[in-house]
């Protein structure tokens, strides 16, 4: 059973538009949200993260909210720029105890086009 | 270079054979983790090391799979009797207590079983 979905397997955006990637979960325990991303032969990098508390937090460019109640956290990107190309996973936190890991979705594949 | 490093990066072998991979963390981080992403699929969490101690294993962590992390500093995880559906990707992260769902990750070893 996936905990956190990403319904979108790709997504292509314009250079210089706004790249929007989208993640639902269904644990309610999850108490903090993270967003990863990921070139090809390389491991995934923290790109920014919200805790439960917020829902917004904004570094530069990228831009996460968060929508409890709908369970549901958004990353936008703006500008896209063609180094933004990579695989986007959302992660999340659960405050319950239990493992300590993160519970990943299985990624977008964002693609920026010049 | 001071960041997560894993090794070897490929690894081929035979179903039956068994492996070992090599995390080194980053030199302060004091927790370490081992995930596991086959394609089309998220990083999978499979255990933890605080230090020395091995404090969560997932259901995914067969009895063929064992990791250590001796003197808490590098983990080696290993692999007996190999099936095919072991084969993906072994991912190491690492990461302080007090800010660990920012894990930094190495590039990963991929294995494929034959």
């Amino acid at each position: 059973d996936q905990q956190v979905k990403q319904n979108s397997p790709s997504l292509s955006v314009q250079e210089g538009r706004i790249s929007i990637l989208n993640c639902d979960y269904t644990n309610s325990m999850f108490d903090y949200f993270l967003w990863y991303k990921k070139y090809p032969a390389e491991g995934p990098t923290f790109l920014i993260s919200i805790s439960s508390i917020k829902d917004k937090n904004e570094d530069g460019r990228f831009t996460v909210f968060l929508n409890k109640s709908a369970k549901h956290l958004s990353l936008h990107i703006v500008p896209s720029q063609p180094g933004d190309s990579a695989v986007y996973f959302c992660a999340a936190r659960s405050a319950g105890g239990g493992a300590d890991g993160l519970t990943f979705g299985k990624g977008t594949h964002l693609i920026i086009q010049p | 270079d001071t960041g997560v490093s894993q090794n070897p990066r490929h690894k081929i072998t035979k179903r039956g054979q068994n492996v070992t991979f090599r995390c080194d963390p980053i030199s302060e981080h004091n927790r370490l983790y081992w995930y596991r992403q086959t394609l089309g699929q998220g990083p999978e969490f499979l255990t933890y090391f605080q230090n020395e101690a091995q404090l969560e294993k997932s259901r995914l962590l067969s009895d063929r799979f064992s990791a250590e992390r001796p003197k808490g500093s590098f983990s080696t995880l290993e692999i007996q009797r190999t099936e095919q559906g072991d084969s993906a990707m072994y991912l190491c992260a690492s990461s302080l207590i007090g800010v660990r769902e920012k894990l930094f990750f190495g590039s990963g070893t991929q294995l494929s079983v034959l």
